[in-house]
Protein backbone atom coordinates (compact mmCIF):
# COMPACT_ATOMS: atom_id res chain seq x y z
CA UNK A 1 0.00 0.00 0.00
CA UNK A 2 0.86 3.66 -0.17
CA UNK A 3 0.46 5.76 2.82
CA UNK A 4 0.48 9.76 3.31
CA UNK A 5 1.23 10.93 6.40
CA UNK A 6 -0.75 13.92 8.21
CA UNK A 7 -0.15 15.40 11.69
CA UNK A 8 -4.00 14.79 13.65
CA UNK A 9 -4.38 18.00 14.44
CA UNK A 10 -2.86 22.26 14.38
CA UNK A 11 -4.42 24.59 15.96
CA UNK A 12 -4.02 28.53 15.50
CA UNK A 13 -4.94 31.97 16.91
CA UNK A 14 -7.37 33.95 14.35
CA UNK A 15 -4.87 36.02 11.84
CA UNK A 16 -2.21 34.06 12.54
CA UNK A 17 -0.91 31.33 9.67
CA UNK A 18 -1.52 27.63 9.61
CA UNK A 19 0.85 24.76 7.79
CA UNK A 20 -0.46 21.86 7.70
CA UNK A 21 1.74 19.05 6.08
CA UNK A 22 1.20 15.85 4.41
CA UNK A 23 4.28 13.63 3.71
CA UNK A 24 5.24 10.63 1.36
CA UNK A 25 7.78 8.91 -0.35
CA UNK A 26 5.93 9.79 -3.96
CA UNK A 27 5.37 13.23 -3.41
CA UNK A 28 8.77 13.87 -5.29
CA UNK A 29 7.21 12.64 -8.44
CA UNK A 30 3.53 13.02 -7.90
CA UNK A 31 1.43 16.30 -7.37
CA UNK A 32 -0.30 16.53 -4.18
CA UNK A 33 -3.88 18.16 -3.68
CA UNK A 34 -5.82 19.73 -0.57
CA UNK A 35 -9.54 19.16 0.49
CA UNK A 36 -11.07 21.77 3.00
CA UNK A 37 -14.15 19.51 5.04
CA UNK A 38 -16.35 20.97 6.93
CA UNK A 39 -18.83 18.82 9.18
CA UNK A 40 -21.58 17.23 7.32
CA UNK A 41 -20.47 18.80 3.75
CA UNK A 42 -18.85 17.08 1.23
CA UNK A 43 -14.82 18.04 0.20
CA UNK A 44 -13.55 21.13 -1.28
CA UNK A 45 -10.42 21.09 -3.83
CA UNK A 46 -8.24 24.06 -2.25
CA UNK A 47 -5.08 23.34 -4.00
CA UNK A 48 -4.16 21.18 -6.78
CA UNK A 49 -1.07 20.35 -8.65
CA UNK A 50 1.00 21.27 -5.57
CA UNK A 51 0.71 25.31 -5.73
CA UNK A 52 -2.70 25.88 -7.88
CA UNK A 53 -5.85 27.66 -6.68
CA UNK A 54 -8.75 26.80 -7.74
CA UNK A 55 -11.21 29.79 -8.77
CA UNK A 56 -13.11 30.78 -6.19
CA UNK A 57 -10.82 29.80 -3.22
CA UNK A 58 -9.27 32.90 -1.04
CA UNK A 59 -6.21 33.94 -1.90
CA UNK A 60 -5.13 33.18 1.65
CA UNK A 61 -4.68 29.32 1.10
CA UNK A 62 -1.35 28.49 -0.74
CA UNK A 63 0.55 25.14 -1.32
CA UNK A 64 4.26 23.89 -1.59
CA UNK A 65 6.20 21.51 -2.70
CA UNK A 66 9.80 19.92 -0.94
CA UNK A 67 11.11 16.87 -1.23
CA UNK A 68 8.49 14.36 -0.07
CA UNK A 69 6.31 16.73 2.33
CA UNK A 70 3.75 19.13 0.62
CA UNK A 71 2.18 21.64 2.93
CA UNK A 72 -1.05 23.58 2.98
CA UNK A 73 -0.27 27.39 3.97
CA UNK A 74 -3.08 29.33 5.29
CA UNK A 75 -2.14 32.82 5.91
CA UNK A 76 -4.47 34.96 8.26
CA UNK A 77 -6.71 31.94 9.29
CA UNK A 78 -10.25 33.26 10.50
CA UNK A 79 -12.47 31.46 11.70
CA UNK A 80 -14.41 30.36 9.21
CA UNK A 81 -10.87 28.32 8.32
CA UNK A 82 -11.72 25.57 11.00
CA UNK A 83 -12.37 22.00 9.26
CA UNK A 84 -10.47 18.94 8.20
CA UNK A 85 -7.90 19.23 5.43
CA UNK A 86 -7.06 16.08 3.60
CA UNK A 87 -4.29 15.68 1.13
CA UNK A 88 -4.52 13.59 -2.05
CA UNK A 89 -1.53 11.90 -3.94
CA UNK A 90 -0.80 9.07 -6.05
CA UNK A 91 1.94 6.47 -6.74
CA UNK A 92 3.95 6.02 -9.37
CA UNK A 93 3.27 1.95 -9.52
CA UNK A 94 0.16 1.92 -11.26
CA UNK A 95 -1.91 1.01 -8.12
CA UNK A 96 -2.57 3.37 -5.76
CA UNK A 97 -4.13 6.23 -8.57
CA UNK A 98 -5.92 8.49 -5.63
CA UNK A 99 -4.69 8.16 -2.04
CA UNK A 100 -5.34 10.17 0.85
CA UNK A 101 -4.07 11.10 3.80
CA UNK A 102 -5.65 10.94 7.22
CA UNK A 103 -6.26 14.30 7.74
CA UNK A 104 -5.35 17.22 9.85
CA UNK A 105 -8.23 18.97 11.95
CA UNK A 106 -7.41 22.82 11.79
CA UNK A 107 -9.19 24.25 15.13
CA UNK A 108 -9.00 28.34 15.13
CA UNK A 109 -8.71 29.02 18.95
CA UNK B 1 -22.77 24.24 -13.67
CA UNK B 2 -21.84 20.40 -12.96
CA UNK B 3 -23.81 18.75 -10.30
CA UNK B 4 -23.74 15.13 -9.58
CA UNK B 5 -26.13 13.65 -6.85
CA UNK B 6 -25.68 10.45 -5.18
CA UNK B 7 -28.27 7.62 -4.54
CA UNK B 8 -28.77 4.13 -2.89
CA UNK B 9 -30.35 2.26 -0.14
CA UNK B 10 -29.85 3.57 3.14
CA UNK B 11 -29.27 0.18 4.79
CA UNK B 12 -27.69 -3.07 3.30
CA UNK B 13 -27.44 -6.01 5.28
CA UNK B 14 -24.08 -8.50 5.65
CA UNK B 15 -22.99 -10.39 2.76
CA UNK B 16 -25.18 -8.18 0.43
CA UNK B 17 -24.34 -5.92 -2.87
CA UNK B 18 -24.55 -2.59 -2.47
CA UNK B 19 -25.47 -0.51 -5.84
CA UNK B 20 -25.20 3.06 -5.83
CA UNK B 21 -25.86 5.59 -8.13
CA UNK B 22 -24.49 9.20 -9.64
CA UNK B 23 -26.38 11.04 -11.37
CA UNK B 24 -24.37 13.83 -13.56
CA UNK B 25 -26.21 17.26 -14.45
CA UNK B 26 -24.75 19.82 -16.33
CA UNK B 27 -22.43 17.78 -17.99
CA UNK B 28 -22.05 14.88 -20.57
CA UNK B 29 -19.90 12.28 -18.70
CA UNK B 30 -19.93 10.64 -22.71
CA UNK B 31 -17.51 14.03 -23.04
CA UNK B 32 -14.79 13.27 -21.26
CA UNK B 33 -12.98 13.42 -17.67
CA UNK B 34 -12.89 11.29 -14.81
CA UNK B 35 -15.62 9.48 -12.45
CA UNK B 36 -14.67 8.25 -8.92
CA UNK B 37 -16.70 7.08 -5.42
CA UNK B 38 -14.83 8.14 -2.33
CA UNK B 39 -15.84 7.05 1.39
CA UNK B 40 -15.85 8.14 4.33
CA UNK B 41 -16.25 6.52 7.92
CA UNK B 42 -18.26 7.63 10.09
CA UNK B 43 -15.35 10.05 12.21
CA UNK B 44 -12.91 8.82 10.01
CA UNK B 45 -10.65 9.77 6.86
CA UNK B 46 -11.76 9.62 3.09
CA UNK B 47 -10.59 6.65 1.59
CA UNK B 48 -10.64 6.67 -2.89
CA UNK B 49 -12.97 3.07 -4.39
CA UNK B 50 -12.63 3.38 -7.99
CA UNK B 51 -12.69 5.28 -10.93
CA UNK B 52 -14.09 5.38 -14.35
CA UNK B 53 -13.06 7.14 -17.45
CA UNK B 54 -15.30 8.57 -19.93
CA UNK B 55 -14.45 5.80 -22.58
CA UNK B 56 -14.93 2.85 -19.87
CA UNK B 57 -11.37 1.89 -18.35
CA UNK B 58 -11.83 1.25 -14.96
CA UNK B 59 -9.89 1.66 -12.10
CA UNK B 60 -10.04 0.35 -8.91
CA UNK B 61 -8.30 0.47 -5.00
CA UNK B 62 -6.48 -2.90 -4.67
CA UNK B 63 -7.83 -3.33 -0.81
CA UNK B 64 -10.88 -3.20 -2.19
CA UNK B 65 -10.30 -5.19 -5.46
CA UNK B 66 -12.51 -8.32 -6.39
CA UNK B 67 -15.65 -6.34 -4.41
CA UNK B 68 -16.26 -3.84 -6.18
CA UNK B 69 -17.43 -2.80 -9.97
CA UNK B 70 -17.84 0.55 -11.51
CA UNK B 71 -19.92 1.28 -14.93
CA UNK B 72 -21.26 3.92 -16.40
CA UNK B 73 -24.59 4.52 -18.42
CA UNK B 74 -24.20 6.96 -20.59
CA UNK B 75 -27.76 7.14 -21.38
CA UNK B 76 -28.71 8.36 -18.25
CA UNK B 77 -26.05 10.37 -17.66
CA UNK B 78 -25.04 8.60 -14.38
CA UNK B 79 -22.22 6.21 -13.17
CA UNK B 80 -22.68 3.38 -10.48
CA UNK B 81 -20.79 1.52 -7.86
CA UNK B 82 -21.48 -2.34 -6.95
CA UNK B 83 -19.99 -3.33 -3.44
CA UNK B 84 -20.11 -7.07 -2.93
CA UNK B 85 -20.02 -9.22 0.52
CA UNK B 86 -21.02 -5.87 2.63
CA UNK B 87 -19.95 -5.82 6.55
CA UNK B 88 -19.77 -3.13 9.36
CA UNK B 89 -16.81 -1.70 8.08
CA UNK B 90 -18.20 -0.82 4.76
CA UNK B 91 -20.50 1.65 6.87
CA UNK B 92 -19.58 5.01 5.39
CA UNK B 93 -20.98 8.22 3.81
CA UNK B 94 -20.48 7.69 0.22
CA UNK B 95 -19.23 10.24 -2.50
CA UNK B 96 -19.24 10.43 -5.66
CA UNK B 97 -16.77 12.73 -7.95
CA UNK B 98 -15.57 14.43 -11.11
CA UNK B 99 -11.80 14.34 -11.79
CA UNK B 100 -9.92 15.49 -14.54
CA UNK B 101 -9.75 15.10 -18.04
CA UNK B 102 -6.66 13.98 -18.57
CA UNK B 103 -5.63 12.20 -15.43
CA UNK B 104 -6.88 9.52 -12.97
CA UNK B 105 -4.22 11.05 -10.22
CA UNK B 106 -5.65 14.42 -10.47
CA UNK B 107 -7.81 16.71 -8.43
CA UNK B 108 -11.43 15.62 -7.60
CA UNK B 109 -13.30 18.98 -8.68
CA UNK B 110 -16.81 18.78 -8.21
CA UNK B 111 -18.38 16.35 -5.41
CA UNK B 112 -21.74 15.03 -4.63
CA UNK B 113 -23.69 15.70 -1.30
CA UNK B 114 -22.95 12.17 -0.10
CA UNK B 115 -25.00 9.11 1.05
CA UNK B 116 -24.61 7.39 4.06
CA UNK B 117 -24.77 3.64 4.09
CA UNK B 118 -25.46 1.79 6.56
CA UNK B 119 -24.40 -2.43 7.00
CA UNK B 120 -26.58 -3.75 9.68
CA UNK B 121 -29.03 -7.10 9.63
Amino acid sequence: SYDLTQSPSVSVSPGETARITCSGDELTKQYGYWYQQKPGQAPVLVIYKDSERPSGIPERFSGSSSGTTVTLTISGVQAEDEADYYCQSSDSSGNYFVVFGGGTKLTVL
Amino acid sequence: QVQLQESGPGLVKPSETLTLTCAVSGYSISSGHYWAWIRQPPGKGLQWIASIYYNGNSYYNPSLKGRVSISMDTSKNQFSLRLNSVTAPDTAVYYCARGVENLVRGELTYWGQGTLVTVSS
